[in-house]
């Protein structure tokens, strides 16, 4: 067990639609890292956030926005669905940006 | 750029056989390279991690890699095989001066432990 907890476990959504995902982090961590693992593939960052503000963005485009929340709980959502959008996406905290970085079990999203 | 690359989607090893798992990265930069592990619907959970210490990295669970930068490898190993062993074993890179969150993966190895 990392602390680290997802919700939803799984999601059915249909192309177009939009989702949030949710993570809340280990106690006292103030840095969230999303990822995107695609089946049989390795995972893809996202984004970071650090103490409220994004820190970081990987190759994905601005339909994918996150927050992150005082108590450093952060949201993932996603705007206009794609098919290519089905995948198991991963939120990682840590105590800081450099540090040890703790998953929980992830959000499987499949897009019809 | 940096990349990692896994070679070989799939391992399969007999229990208490030598476990050898590949890795070579890419990168302009001294990179810190780290091994994941990911069981059956579960999140990843880090293995063992070189930051410029030791070239000689011992993590848990009886697992070690070696840095080479001669070879840009940073290959997986254990002595003797588990059949706890069997999972999705990721490498990971990223830049000294980023933050650890932003890692790049590779495409992951599946072992398996036959009895």
């Amino acid at each position: 067990e990392t602390g680290v907890t997802q919700s939803p476990t799984h999601l059915i959504k249909t192309r177009g639609q939009q989702v949030t995902l949710r993570c809340s982090s280990q106690s006292g961590h103030n840095t969230v890292s999303w990822y995107q693992q695609a089946l049989g593939q390795g995972p893809q960052f996202i984004f970071q956030y650090y103490r409220e503000e994004e820190n970081g963005r990987g190759n994905f485009p601005p339909r994918f926005s996150g927050l992150q929340f005082p108590n450093y709980s952060s949201e993932l959502n996603v705007n206009a669905l794609e098919l290519d959008d089905s995948a198991l996406y991963l939120c990682a905290s840590s105590l800081g940006q450099n540090e040890k970085l703790f998953f929980g079990s992830g959000t499987q999203l499949s897009v019809l | 750029a940096q990349s990692v690359t896994q070679l070989g989607s799939h391992v399969s090893v007999s229990e208490g056989a030598l476990v050898l798992l590949r890795c070579n990265y890419s990168s302009s930069v001294p990179p810190y390279l780290f091994w994941y592990v990911q069981y059956p619907n579960q999140g990843l959970q880090l293995l063992l991690k070189y930051t410029s210490a030791a070239t000689l990295v011992k993590g848990i669970n009886g697992f070690e890699a070696e840095f080479k930068k001669s070879e840009t490898s940073f290959h997986l190993t254990k002595p003797s095989a588990h059949m706890s062993d069997a999972a999705e074993y990721f490498c990971a890179v990223t830049k000294r001066d980023n933050q650890g969150g932003k890692l790049i993966f590779g495409q992951g190895t599946e072992l398996s432990v036959k009895p």
